[in-house]
């Protein structure tokens, strides 16, 4: 079944630089892709969406990239800031079984 | 928009009992609901996916008998973690979505502490 890697599991960024998190996944038939933000002691906040068909997707503060070649996904935090800290997850979809696997998460840590 | 609410938000229970946690879609039909679980210091783990008008579908390790789900309605589903023990504790997320779409919206989650 589908697998998926996420990377780094730590980051620690300066306010106002970059963060960069991959996601590797294993199935080429994988359609859905997802980025989730968890805060402490809360739930999955939805930050972006992406299907297959569009590699690049730019939301507030950040850029999803997807290379399907390579079966990578990519959140590039721009100009991080402290409200950013949190932990990051991907899902990953292969449409039609609705099932979601998860990155195992990105610790963000944006020091001010 | 969608929204997902879970109750409770945390509950404490004693090894061996059981307890119950709900999920309440508003603004959107909840065609499915996928009940997920992450324990400390790992990802997301699915349980099950429940179908209005279908058979729920248990993932590999979690089973009816342990952790039985209702979703009655198109608004509302329901799951029982039974014989709770320290393995179960963790964060219970439910996500639903409408008919066809691809996308879940998750609740804030119910933490599961078993003393």
């Amino acid at each position: 079944g589908e697998q998926v890697e996420q990377r780094p599991p730590h980051l620690s960024v300066r306010e106002g630089d970059s963060a960069v998190i991959i996601c590797t996944y294993t199935d080429p038939n994988s359609y859905y892709f997802f980025w989730y933000k968890q805060e402490p002691g809360a739930g999955l906040q939805l930050l972006m969406k992406v299907f297959s068909s569009t590699e690049i997707n730019e939301g507030q503060g950040f850029t999803v990239l997807l290379n399907k070649k390579d079966k990578q996904l990519s959140l590039n935090l721009t100009a991080a800031h402290p409200g950013d800290s949190a932990v990051y997850f991907c899902a990953v979809s292969g449409g039609g079984n609705y099932k979601y696997v998860f990155g195992a998460g990105t610790r963000l840590k944006v020091i001010a | 928009g969608a929204l997902v609410y879970q109750y409770p938000r945390r509950t404490i229970c004693k090894s061996g009992t059981s307890m119950r946690m709900e999920c309440q879609a508003v603004g959107f039909q909840a065609t499915s609901v996928a009940w997920y679980r992450q324990s400390p210091q790992k990802t997301f783990e699915l349980i099950a996916l429940s179908t209005v008008n279908s058979a729920i579908k248990y993932e590999q390790n979690f089973t009816q008998e342990k952790f039985p789900i209702s979703h009655p309605n198109l608004s509302f589903s329901s799951m029982t973690v039974l014989n709770a023990y320290l393995e179960d504790r963790g964060l219970y997320l439910c996500g639903a979505r409408t008919g066809g779409a691809e996308t879940l919206y998750f609740g804030s989650g119910t933490r599961l502490t078993v003393l």
